[in-house]
């Protein structure tokens, strides 16, 4: 059983489409972030929603707009994706006042923009 | 601000041979520490963690100790394993109401039979 699931795995598409990975978690945790690893393993977090409500927006540019329907869910979706979008997005989940820091990842979305 | 420095990679090695991977910190007041690994083709698992001076952590064959005068939790293995090929990713987790986790360049290790 998949603690923390994303899809789609792979995504290839061109410049300026829109697109969306959605991401769920059956760990009962009350946390979920989103982060990015660029082509030299460099991991960086976009975005974290505790019980829905964001409390981490780190500098991304307005086109990428995360939400949260439920705790177990964290979607992202993408306008007018650039080449620099490409990238693997993880997603990941924890429970905040217990364990803050001991995330659990997504097997990543590989995301190619031509 | 927070930030993690790791040694420069990529690291190879032969099966069995002795892993340091080092990993100094910057941090204002007294954040925990851990080492995420990231398997080819998979998402980050927690490897292990310590969270107060002194404090080492293990899992796996792999330590850390937590060292406050020199700001370092450098990873080691006795012996490592075709298996621990991975990269190894150090991590800072910041103090405050909504603090997230800083990690280090994340450094590969390959090890060759």
């Amino acid at each position: 059983d998949t603690a923390v699931s994303q899809t789609p795995k792979y995504l290839v598409t061109q410049m300026g489409n829109d697109k969306s990975i959605k991401c769920e978690q059956n760990l009962g945790h009350d946390t979920m972030y989103w982060y990015k690893q660029d082509s030299k393993k460099f991991l960086k977090i976009m975005f974290s929603y505790n019980n829905k409500e964001l409390i981490i927006n780190e500098t991304v540019p307005n086109r990428f707009s995360p939400k949260s329907p439920d705790k177990a869910h964290l979607n992202l979706h993408i306008n007018s994706l650039e080449l620099g979008d490409s990238a693997v997005y993880f997603c990941a989940s924890s429970q905040w006042i217990t364990s803050q820091y001991e995330q659990y990842f997504g097997p990543g979305t590989r995301l190619t923009v031509t | 601000g927070n930030s993690v420095t790791q040694m420069e990679g990529p690291v190879t090695l032969s099966e069995e041979a002795f892993l340091t991977i080092n990993c100094t910190y910057t941090a204002t007041g007294y954040p925990s520490l851990f080492w995420y690994v990231q398997y080819p083709g998979e998402g980050l698992q927690l490897l292990l963690k310590a969270t107060k001076a002194d404090d080492k952590g293990s899992n796996k064959g792999f330590e850390a100790t937590y060292r406050k005068e020199t700001t370092s939790f450098h990873l080691e293995k006795g012996s490592v394993q075709v298996s621990d090929s991975a990269v190894y990713f150090c991590a800072l987790g910041g103090t405050g109401a909504n603090s997230k986790l800083t990690f280090g360049k994340g450094i590969t290790l390959s090890v060759r039979p």
